[in-house]
């Protein structure tokens, strides 16, 4: 079946520019995550929904980013004002997210975000 | 101190040879731990969980050490395919992720 998908797969913005990355997890996962990853280091936690509701924000680096996922399936993340340590790969990731997790997370393939 | 640590390797090993990863971790109330596998310019998969009594998948064996606070993979009888970056995963609450830095694994030929 269809897995995790993101769009653009890459992105090149000037500084200062807004960006927004589009995930569609799979049909039916309840629990949503986007991840940052830098190169060499592993993903790290940026914000999680449950169904629409953001649950988890305390991975946002700062308040240029923000996260939406109005139906309860698409999601997106906005970067604002789009600065360099902003480049890093963008990872969006999804789960049944029933009562009892945590559960295996399913991800994307990303969007590779550079900004110059 | 990162809450999930691992060597970054890389670990370049002959094929066929046996090579075992730790990772430590810091909360001793996570509950849940994954080993990811992560090609490069690819997305994490899954490879495996990691159970008290530990696990086995195949040439893939993972255990526990709740005491110690850390994981561990081993991989028997390396692959060329093999090589990747592996990523300990360990669990804070009932959702979050926390991400070891991952230990990149070369197999030669």
């Amino acid at each position: 079946g269809a897995g995790v998908s993101q769009s653009p797969r890459y992105k090149v913005a000037k500084r200062g520019q807004d960006v927004a990355l589009r995930c569609d997890p799979i049909s039916g996962h309840v629990s949503l995550f986007w991840y940052q990853q830098a190169l060499g280091q592993g993903p790290e936690f940026l914000t999680y929904f449950q169904n629409e509701a953001q649950l988890d924000k305390s991975g946002l680096p700062s308040d240029r980013f923000f996260a939406e996922r109005p139906e309860g399936s698409v999601s997106t993340l906005k970067i604002q004002r789009t600065q360099q340590e902003d480049s890093a790969v963008y990872l969006c990731a999804s789960s049944l997210g029933l009562a009892g997790g945590p559960y295996e997370q399913y991800f994307g393939p990303g969007t590779r975000l550079t900004v110059t | 101190r990162k809450e999930v640590e691992q060597d970054p390797g890389p670990f370049n090993v002959p094929e066929g040879a046996t090579v075992a990863f730790n990772c430590t971790y810091s909360n001793s109330a996570s509950q849940s731990f994954f080993w990811y596998r992560q090609d490069c310019r690819k997305e994490p998969k899954l490879l495996m969980s990691v159970y008290s009594s530990g696990n086995e998948d195949g040439r893939f064996t993972a255990q526990l050490n709740r005491a110690s606070q850390y994981i561990s993979l081993l991989i028997r009888d390396s692959k060329l395919s093999d090589s990747a970056t592996y990523l300990c995963v360990v669990t804070s609450g009932t959702y979050k992720y926390i991400f070891g830095t991952g230990t990149r694994l070369k197999v030669l030929a």
